[in-house]
């Protein structure tokens, strides 16, 4: 297994710029989370789903959208890139046997807006 | 609202000395807390959790943790450290029924010198 698996590693945007992270797992998770991970900062919950076809805000879902068309992909999007949204981004996965169960994290996407 | 806080931003030790990371949370109802590990440029990994149960929990890499109801504490310990234990580590809080989203604290950076 691959586990969770991020593209791209890296990313350059200019300000209004739109960009697709993308997130997949071959887990068969049906819970799948976004985070963001500003510098000396935890992480932050920005979307999550809990199964195909549903997806809920966390914390900080202003200036991303999420969509959960199948259980292996969840992408991310930026529609209009700010400054703000420079950061580290986490895709995680869980299975849905109960609040116990672990995350998997992927590697992250380290994306920067000028 | 769950919030955790970690209360050094940076713990400087030197090989082969006992370590402890300290992390208390607040909750009004009850918890599972997790530690995760996160290595240069890597994704997190979990390094242990409490669920239930003893309230001394064992993880990888001789890490363990100590869960403290009353004083709502989930200090993390190793009696020994090595210099590849040098990583960025996040206590974690997960309350019961909120679906296991994770609430992060802003993270430990422990550096072990030779």
């Amino acid at each position: 297994n691959a586990g969770v698996t991020q593209t791209p590693k890296f990313r350059i945007l200019k300000i209004g710029q739109s960009m697709t992270l993308q997130c997949t797992q071959d887990m068969n998770h049906n819970y799948m989370y976004w985070y963001r991970q500003d510098p000396g900062m935890g992480l932050k919950l920005i979307y999550y789903s809990v199964g195909a076809g549903i997806t809920d805000k966390g914390e900080v879902p202003n200036g991303y959208n999420v969509s959960r068309s199948t259980t292996e992909d969840f992408p991310l999007r930026l529609e209009l890139a700010a400054p703000s949204q420079t950061s580290v981004y986490f895709c995680a996965s869980r299975p849905s046997g109960g609040s116990t169960d672990t995350q998997y994290f992927g590697p992250g996407t380290r994306l920067t807006v000028l | 609202a769950q919030s955790v806080t970690q209360l050094d931003s940076q713990v400087p030790v030197f090989e082969e000395a006992p370590v402890e990371l300290r992390c208390n949370y607040s909750s009004s109802v009850s918890v599972y807390l997790f530690w995760y590990v996160q290595y240069p440029n890597q994704g997190l990994q979990l390094l242990l959790k409490y669920l239930s149960g003893s309230t001394l929990v064992k993880g990888i890499n001789g890490f363990e943790a100590e869960f403290n109801k009353s004083q709502t504490s989930f200090h993390l310990r190793k009696p020994s450290v090595h210099i590849s234990d040098t990583a960025e580590y996040f206590c974690a809080v997960s309350e019961l029924g909120s679906g296991s989203r994770l609430t992060f604290g802003e993270g430990t950076q422990l550096t072990v010198n030779p």
